[in-house]
């Protein structure tokens, strides 16, 4: 069966610090991989994503993802974390159209 | 662009009636729509997929009778709860995929629905 997993379920950074976000994946082929960001009670915001080309990945908020095709990983990177990043994060495949595939999400939370 | 709305932000309503919940993508004709559920502190889970003027296609394990989706036009796609019961209560999530980017789908805001 396709998967993605997030093996973390919290993630705790202090403000300023360098975070990461696990992510792995089970998909065959090679899937587009996405990572999508959701505030209290809002839906998925999209952060960035990866379908082919640089493994690094570049998206909004100043957020970055490594694409790891030997690892199958997509981690999600941020040089410098703000409060304001905490969130739920959630790492997602696409498998040429035809199954999207979310993970379990991690909640990240960043302390002042 | 890409702008995916959904009304209402917020529902309530008694067991035992129905809600219906609209998902319009406000700048883009949508080919194909997804409905996602989430339950409090989970991940989404894939309901169903419609696509424009034929039957949504459902995941298994979730019924067809019970959320009806309706996708008329390349703009809006409609879910209705049926004979709402407290254990309905969720977060419903949509989401609209442009035709010709089969990979990328835009996420509505999402429908709070919580029956009593």
């Amino acid at each position: 069966a396709q998967s993605v997993a997030q093996p973390e379920d919290q993630v705790n950074v202090a403000e300023g610090n360098p975070l990461t976000v696990k992510c792995t994946y089970s998909v065959s082929g090679n899937p587009y991989l996405f990572w999508y960001v959701q505030y209290p009670n809002r839906g998925l915001q999209f952060l960035l994503k990866y379908i082919t080309g640089d493994n690094l990945v570049k998206g909004s908020y100043g957020f970055e993802a490594e694409f790891n095709k030997s690892q199958t990983s997509f981690h999600l990177k941020k040089p410098s974390a703000l409060v304001s990043d905490s969130a739920l994060y959630f790492c997602a495949a696409d498998n040429y159209g035809q199954n999207f595939v979310f993970g379990p999400g991690t909640r990240l939370s960043v302390l002042p | 662009g890409a702008v995916v709305s959904q009304h209402p932000s917020w529902v309530i309503c008694k067991s035992g009636t129905s809600v219906k919940i609209e998902c319009r993508s406000l700048d883009f004709q949508a080919t194909t729509m997804f409905w996602y559920r989430q339950f409090p502190k989970q991940s989404l889970m894939l309901m169903a997929t419609s696509n424009e003027g034929s039957k949504a296609t459902y995941e298994q394990g979730v019924e067809k009778d019970k959320f009806l989706i309706n996708h008329a036009s390349l703009t809006l796609s409609t879910l209705t709860v049926t004979s709402a019961h407290p254990e309905d209560s969720s977060f419903y999530i949509c989401s609209a995929q442009a035709s010709g980017r089969y990979n990328e789908q835009f996420f509505g805001p999402g429908t709070r629905l919580t029956v009593l």
